[in-house]
């Protein structure tokens, strides 16, 4: 049982171009949604993070828009480079006493010149 | 400041040879949680410990696989008998101890790469 869907799970963007990932969570007791940068033979690193409080946060070309009503977040990242190439996933967590994160399936990120 | 520590970072066993794996958290972080990753999956995860205690272990397989995280020493994963299946990067994640009501971040260490022949 996927309880953090997300798509897709490869994506090919042209340089300066906006990457669009979506994810959708089930369990409502998530209450912290991160995201993770995977590059090739390297671990996850944490890239930006939201509260379903927030609507929206945005750090440099990286947007995170949430709608806790749908139960639905996406990245959005702006002016893609060949740099941002990478997998990224999606993540839910609550943030009481024992945090379980769970990700998505991740997305294959390819930035074309 | 180093980060999460794994070795070895490949690892090859035979099969029914035993794997282990190791994790040494940063510094002042008593969280050690386990994932495995497996060719064009996301994350998965297996076991969370504290010192010297498992906590969560609902994602680790009943068999063959066992964690610990000694009150010395950096935490273990031990696959026995391995199987082609278990072929998979294994990654350490490690986080420090937060008050309620905010998110503790989990840093991740660069994996071991386990391969079964």
């Amino acid at each position: 049982q996927q309880q953090v869907k997300q798509s897709p799970q490869s994506l090919i963007v042209q340089k300066g171009g906006i990457s669009i990932i979506n994810c959708a969570y089930e369990n409502t007791a998530f209450d912290y949604f991160p995201w993770y940068q995977q590059f090739p033979g390297k671990g996850p690193a944490l890239l930006i993070a939201i509260r379903p409080d927030v609507s929206e946060k945005k750090e440099g070309r990286f947007t995170i828009s949430f709608n806790k009503s749908a139960k639905q977040f996406s990245l959005h990242i702006m002016d893609s480079q060949p740099g941002d190439s990478a997998t990224y996933f999606c993540a839910a967590s609550g943030t009481g006493g024992y945090q379980k994160v769970t990700f998505g399936i991740g997305t294959k990120l390819q930035v074309i010149p | 400041n180093a980060g999460v520590m794994q070795n070895p970072r490949h690892l090859v066993r035979r099969r029914g040879q035993e794997a282990r794996l190791r994790c040494s958290p940063m510094k002042g972080h008593s969280h050690v949680y386990w994932y495995r990753q497996l060719p064009e999956e996301g994350l998965k995860f297996m076991v969370y410990l504290q010192k010297e205690n498992i906590i969560d272990e609902s994602g680790m397989p009943k068999e063959r696989f066992s964690a610990e995280f000694p009150k010395e020493g950096p935490s273990i994963l031990r696959i026995q008998q391995v199987v082609r299946g278990d072929s998979a990067a294994y990654f350490c994640a490690s986080s420090a101890t937060g008050t309620s009501g905010s998110w503790n971040e989990q840093y991740f260490g660069p994996g071991t790469r386990l391969t079964v022949t």
